[in-house]
C-alpha cells in the first residue's frame, strides 16, 4: 500500500513563529504537493514538485516555501507564521497511471492553528 | 482560471436512497478525478475517467464524464451510511496538477 505520511496530525504555533511541516512517501513517486483545505473553498495547491530540488508555485504560494533534497520527502515552511494560514494542511504524492492521468494518494494531514 | 463547482453543497439522505452529485465547469479536462474524504483523513481516490461520455462502476457508485469533458457526475444507488463523507471531484489542470472543486459533504443516515 501506497503510504504518505505526515509529522504531526495537530500543531499550534504562535503568529510570527517559523513552522516546518514535513511529509514522506515511500513509493518512489516522482511528484509530490502540498495543498490547504479550508471550509467552502476546497483545496488549493500552494507548491508542488516534479523532482527532488525541483518546485513549482501553485495557486497560492505567498507566505509559503517548500524544499525537496530526498524523493521521498517535502517540506513545508511558513516563513512567519500568521492567523489567516490557520488550516488543514495535506500533502500528496503522485504517479503516472496512464492516459493523461496521474494517481494522488493523500496523507493523513495536518491541522494547524496559528494563535 | 479554471473552476470546479460542485452541487449541492451538502446532502443529507436516508439509507437506501439514490442520490447523485455533479461537478461543472467551463473548461475542458483531460481527465477528472473522483475523491472520497473522511473526517480526520485525507482525500482517497475512487475513480478516473479520461473519455468524453465513459461511464465507469465502483459497486453502487456510477460515475460519468460528459460527452465534451467539462463535468461529471456521480451516482449512488442505495446509499449505506458507509458513504457518508466529503466526495471532491478534480480535473487534470497542465501536466501533474489537478484543480479541485469545492466538495460536497453527504451524510446517509441509518
Amino acid at each position: 500500500d501506497v503510504k504518505v505520511t505526515q509529522s504531526s496530525r495537530y500543531l499550534v504555533k504562535r503568529t510570527g513563529e517559523k513552522v516546518f511541516l514535513e511529509c514522506v512517501q515511500d513509493m518512489d513517486h516522482e511528484n509530490m504537493f502540498w495543498y490547504r483545505q479550508d471550509p467552502g473553498l476546497g483545496l488549493r495547491l500552494i507548491y508542488f514538485s516534479y523532482d527532488v530540488k525541483m518546485k513549482e508555485k501553485g495557486d497560492i504560494p505567498e507566505g509559503y516555501s517548500v524544499s525537496r533534497e530526498k524523493k521521498e520527502r517535502f517540506s513545508l515552511i511558513l516563513e512567519s507564521a500568521s492567523t489567516n494560514q490557520t488550516s488543514m494542511y495535506l500533502c500528496a504524492s503522485s504517479f503516472f497511471s496512464g492516459t493523461n492521468s496521474y494517481e494522488q494518494y493523500f496523507g493523513p494531514g495536518t491541522r494547524l492553528t496559528v494563535t | 482560471t479554471q473552476l470546479l463547482e460542485q452541487s449541492p453543497q451538502f446532502l443529507s439522505i436516508q439509507e437506501g436512497e439514490n442520490l447523485t452529485v455533479y461537478c461543472n465547469s467551463s473548461s475542458v479536462f483531460s481527465s477528472l478525478q473522483w475523491y472520497r474524504q473522511e473526517p480526520g483523513e485525507g482525500p482517497v481516490l475512487l475513480v478516473t475517467v479520461v473519455t468524453g461520455g465513459e461511464v465507469k462502476k465502483l459497486k453502487r457508485l456510477t460515475f460519468q464524464f460528459g460527452d465534451a469533458r467539462k463535468d461529471s457526475s456521480l451516482h449512488i444507488t442505495a446509499a449505506q451510511t458507509g458513504d457518508t463523507g466529503l466526495y471532491l471531484c478534480a480535473g487534470a489542470s497542465g501536466t501533474y496538477k489537478y484543480i479541485f472543486g469545492t466538495g460536497t459533504r453527504l451524510k446517509v443516515l441509518a
